[in-house]
């Protein structure tokens, strides 16, 4: 089962913020949360990570809630290029067992 | 740095033949991973390696499907016999360890399957 919940779709200006939400409920202490992206025809590609703080790279933003049990990809200014599915996801670093399950992902769509 | 390279890029074949993807993982990665794609099922992993061993391969469909990693620079995933519900993206990605949970996963461009 699928550690993280994603909305199916969202939708977004060109050249606008975007932030896509995750809830992760039932997160350890241990898990790193991962972002990926999938653009059409193209392998997954990594977006950022982070275990606690939030996190910033070229690419986009990373806000962590206090309690941990959700988190947001910031897109600062989102281009037709960001048009992709989005994959947020769990890693232990303790469990080697633990599965990586991509799950559905967030369909971004950017209107130009 | 070339990135992780699959080949071929499409496959189409006739069920009940024999096909065999091919990865090269970035050099220097220790980790290699097999995942398949579908509409219905999403990214599904596969198999992975660690160490050119495989560590994990209990995502393996079913016997007809064979992993194997000979060398560092280099791996293999086997479909024999092929069936029409084998049809999909299959993605090849690599890290720098098994830990990735604080590293950083590079997916190849995947390799279309189509049995017919």
């Amino acid at each position: 089962d699928a550690k993280t919940t994603q909305p199916n779709s969202m939708e977004s200006n060109e050249e606008e913020p975007v932030h896509l939400p995750c809830n992760h409920s039932t997160i350890s202490g241990t898990d790193y949360i991962h972002w990926y992206r999938q653009l059409p025809s193209q392998g997954p590609e990594y977006v950022i990570h982070g275990l606690t703080s939030n996190v910033n790279n070229r690419m986009a933003s990373l806000a962590i809630a206090e309690d941990r049990k959700s988190s947001t990809l910031i897109l600062h200014r989102a281009t037709l290029r960001d048009a992709a599915v989005y994959y947020c996801i769990l890693r232990d670093p303790l469990n080697r067992d633990d599965k990586i399950i991509f799950g559905k992902g967030t369909r971004l769509h950017i209107l130009p | 740095d070339a990135g992780v390279i699959q080949s071929p890029r499409h496959e189409v074949t006739e069920m009940g033949q024999e096909v065999t993807l091919r990865c090269k993982p970035i050099s220097g990665h220790n980790s290699l991973f097999w995942y398949r794609q579908t509409m219905m099922r999403g990214l599904e992993l596969l198999i992975y390696f660690n160490n050119n061993v495989p560590i994990d391969d209990s995502g393996m469909p079913e016997d007809r499907f064979s992993a194997k990693m000979p060398n560092a620079s280099f791996s293999t995933l086997k479909i024999q016999p092929s069936e029409p519900r084998d049809s999909a993206v299959y993605f090849c990605a690599s890290s720098r360890t098994e830990f990735w949970a604080n590293e950083k996963l590079f997916f190849g461009s995947g390799t279309q399957l189509s049995v017919l």
